[in-house]
């Protein structure tokens, strides 16, 4: 079990740009989220994954963002026309089942900073 | 519509002290999950501990236990003997009506001093 991993662990970009971020879940689990978190604040659910479907998309996730999960195991999140209001750590998360109970496993995130 | 409340932004505490730190949470669903994660300056969320609407007795691991208080609604976390590596952002976390999506407060930021 090596954990969820995130790449890249930073990003920086200028407005305007595309940004991707990848996501790798405890190979086991076929429960993948999405949280952004900004400065000061707790997470904010941004998308849901069973397997390869996106079950929920939050009122957060603009047109301009997208998450895919094709084979059931990683996940990207592309952020397109990227904008200052952007800059924010990204977590992605994994869990094996539905359970009330279920604890969820972080990777470290990705921290983007758009200039 | 679901919420969390932590309403202690910092706390700074002496080693080997206990701490308590507050969370009080909303909610209109019968069934539902408290958590507490830690978020080193790593950035990672760890998980702590678990408190479930139905379970009768607190929540303990380790040094970590749960004040449930299902009346008042409230899920402190307290923290025996800390430790200098306690040092971190502390949240509180419900999971919500859709059974997936956790609900975070603001969290709390904890600092141990020696």
């Amino acid at each position: 079990d090596t954990g969820v991993s995130q790449n890249p662990r930073h990003k920086i970009t200028k407005r305007g740009q595309n940004v991707t971020f990848r996501c790798d879940p405890i190979s086991e689990h076929n429960r993948l989220y999405w949280y952004r978190q900004t400065l000061g604040q707790g997470p904010e659910f941004l998308t849901y994954f069973q397997n390869e479907a996106q079950l929920e998309k939050s009122r957060l996730l603009s047109d301009r963002f997208s998450a895919e999960r094709p084979k059931g195991s990683f996940s990207t999140l592309e952020i397109q026309r990227t904008e200052q209001g952007d800059s924010a750590m990204y977590l992605c998360a994994s869990s094996g089942t539905e359970t009330t109970n279920e604890k969820l496993f972080f990777g470290s995130g990705t921290q983007l900073s758009v200039l | 519509a679901q919420k969390i409340t932590q309403t202690q932004p910092g706390m700074f505490v002496q080693e080997k002290e206990a701490v308590t730190l507050d969370c009080t949470y909303d909610t209109s669903d019968p069934s539902y999950g408290l958590f507490w994660y830690k978020q080193p300056s790593s950035g990672e969320m760890i998980f702590l501990i678990y408190q479930g609407s139905y379970d009768q007795q607190n929540a303990t691991e380790g040094r970590y236990s749960l004040n449930f208080q299902k009346a008042r609604k409230s899920a402190n976390l307290v923290i025996s003997a800390s430790q200098l590596g306690d040092s971190a952002m502390y949240f509180c976390a419900m999971r919500g009506r859709s059974n997936y999506q956790l609900i975070w407060g603001a969290g709390t930021k904890l600092i141990i001093k020696p």
